[in-house]
């Protein structure tokens, strides 16, 4: 079963504009990850941030975590035509390997 | 070597067929996954290996029987299965501890006729 939702379901922005997307999430977790999926492709793992981190960057990727809102936000500055991409958050349940994903940002930049 | 491979990349089987799918990675992960996503859904998890031992199953139907013969391979056995089932299959491998950040094979695309 899913933990996560996120919201917008959807974007679509101008390339070199910047793009938020937003992850809430039901439990206490260890970390909050983010992965991109191409269309029809697999996951690839962009950025983690752990529970008692606030924010994290990683290149033009910035990621917050609120664990007292049990949310996250993952921006991308100065987008481009290449991270058109679904976007989810995972978060990690209990002391194992179980990852549940959130529901997901489809984004669009456009050219 | 960070990859993740999948065969076959597409499958179309009738509802009586017996397949499999097949994951591989040489990255010496000892953790490995398969998950199910259905087109403009999220993966959703369906096992979990950890040391080749089954350690999580999200109460999957028993049409669908993993299998994991060693550290680098994982199988997902496939019989009598619904159209409901047509979904893109992913595997995935990470470490066995933190921070468990999963590597992902580009997935098969399943059709049951």
């Amino acid at each position: 079963s899913q933990q996560g939702e996120e919201d917008p379901q959807a974007l679509s922005i101008q390339e070199g504009e910047n793009a938020t997307m937003n992850c809430s999430y039901k439990t206490s977790i260890n970390n909050l990850q983010w992965y991109r999926q191409n269309s029809g492709r697999g996951l690839v793992h962009l950025i983690l941030i752990r529970s008692n981190e606030r924010e994290k960057h990683s290149g033009r990727l910035r990621v917050t975590l609120d664990t007292s809102k049990k949310s996250s936000s993952l921006l991308i500055t100065a987008s481009r035509a290449a991270d058109t991409a679904s976007y989810f958050c995972a978060t990690l349940k209990g002391g194992g390997n179980q990852f549940y994903f959130g529901t997901g940002t489809s984004l669009t930049v456009i050219p | 070597d960070t990859e993740v491979t999948q065969t076959p990349k597409h499958l179309v089987m009738g509802m009586t067929n017996k397949k499999s799918l097949k994951c591989e990675q040489h990255m010496g992960h000892r953790a490995m996954y398969w998950y199910k996503q259905k087109a403009k859904k999220p993966p959703e998890l369906m096992f979990v290996y950890s040391y080749e031992k089954l350690s999580i199953n999200e109460s999957v139907p028993s049409r669908f029987s993993p299998e994991c013969p060693n550290s680098s391979l994982l199988n997902l056995h496939l019989h009598a299965l619904q159209p409901e089932d047509s979904a893109l299959y992913l595997c995935a491998s990470s470490q066995v501890g933190p921070p468990y950040e999963q590597y992902f094979g580009p997935g098969t695309r399943l059709t049951v006729t």
